[in-house]
């Protein structure tokens, strides 16, 4: 089946301690992107890549990472610097198009401890 | 920068009635999509419908329909015939034109938690 998967669906961490979260889509889709969500808040964009070996800061970028090396792949690296990483972590694929939607995996919930 | 605003923190209604959610935004642009998706309690993003800015109809997908009012920027959504299945967090979504593919980012509201009652 065609779909966005992101691994895990769980996730802890210790403070101080780096974590990668997953995202790979079987969709061909060219544009990625990676939200976070907490409560009472809509999602917020933290990074998104347009093409493999390109991608651009979104609203909250500061203390994540991510790297795109295949088209199928999008990881996010929650790094030590992120202050407050608690949160939903969603990412979102989409098609070429002027219009296109994006459609979401089922998200990481990113706990630290 | 555009901001997407949703006023209804919480909603409730009995099942088989209509129910209409708000949002407003704001933008300088001319050229935009405005989106609804939908988060059960599973957390999947869903889209429920979508409206191009340029269009002076209103979108309607089945029980859903949207009241677009591109002066006032608003963009209501109502659901019809409300069922236990429609419980969720539902999101207003906005989204510029860009020629740039992949630069066409959402900006989402806040949400409101919609519960259906039996």
């Amino acid at each position: 089946d065609g779909g966005i998967t992101q691994s895990p669906k769980y996730l802890f961490r210790k403070e101080g301690q780096n974590v990668t979260l997953s995202c790979e889509q079987n969709l061909n889709h060219d544009a990625m992107y990676w939200y976070r969500q907490d409560p009472g808040q809509g999602l917020r964009l933290i990074y998104y890549s347009q093409i493999v070996n390109d991608f651009q800061k979104g609203d909250i970028a500061e203390g994540y990472s991510v790297s795109r090396e295949k088209k199928e792949s999008f990881p996010l690296t929650v790094t030590s610097a992120q202050k407050n990483p608690t949160a939903f972590y969603l990412c979102a694929s989409r098609p070429t198009g002027e219009w296109n939607e994006q459609f979401f995996g089922p998200g990481t919930r990113l706990t630290v401890l | 920068a555009q901001t997407v605003t949703q006023s209804q923190p919480e909603m409730s209604v009995q099942e088989a009635e209509t129910v209409t959610l708000s949002c407003t935004y704001d933008t300088s642009e001319s050229n935009y999509y405005l989106f609804w998706y939908k988060q059960p309690p599973s957390r999947q993003m869903i889209l429920v419908i979508r409206q191009e800015a340029y269009k002076q109809q209103n979108a309607t997908e089945n029980r859903f329909s949207v009241n677009f009012q591109k002066a006032a920027k608003s963009f209501s959504l109502k659901i019809s015939d409300s069922q236990l299945g429609d419980t969720a967090m539902y999101f207003c979504a906005f989204m510029k034109l860009s020629f740039v593919q992949g630069a066409q980012k959402l900006v989402f509201g806040q949400g409101t938690r919609l519960t259906i009652n039996p």
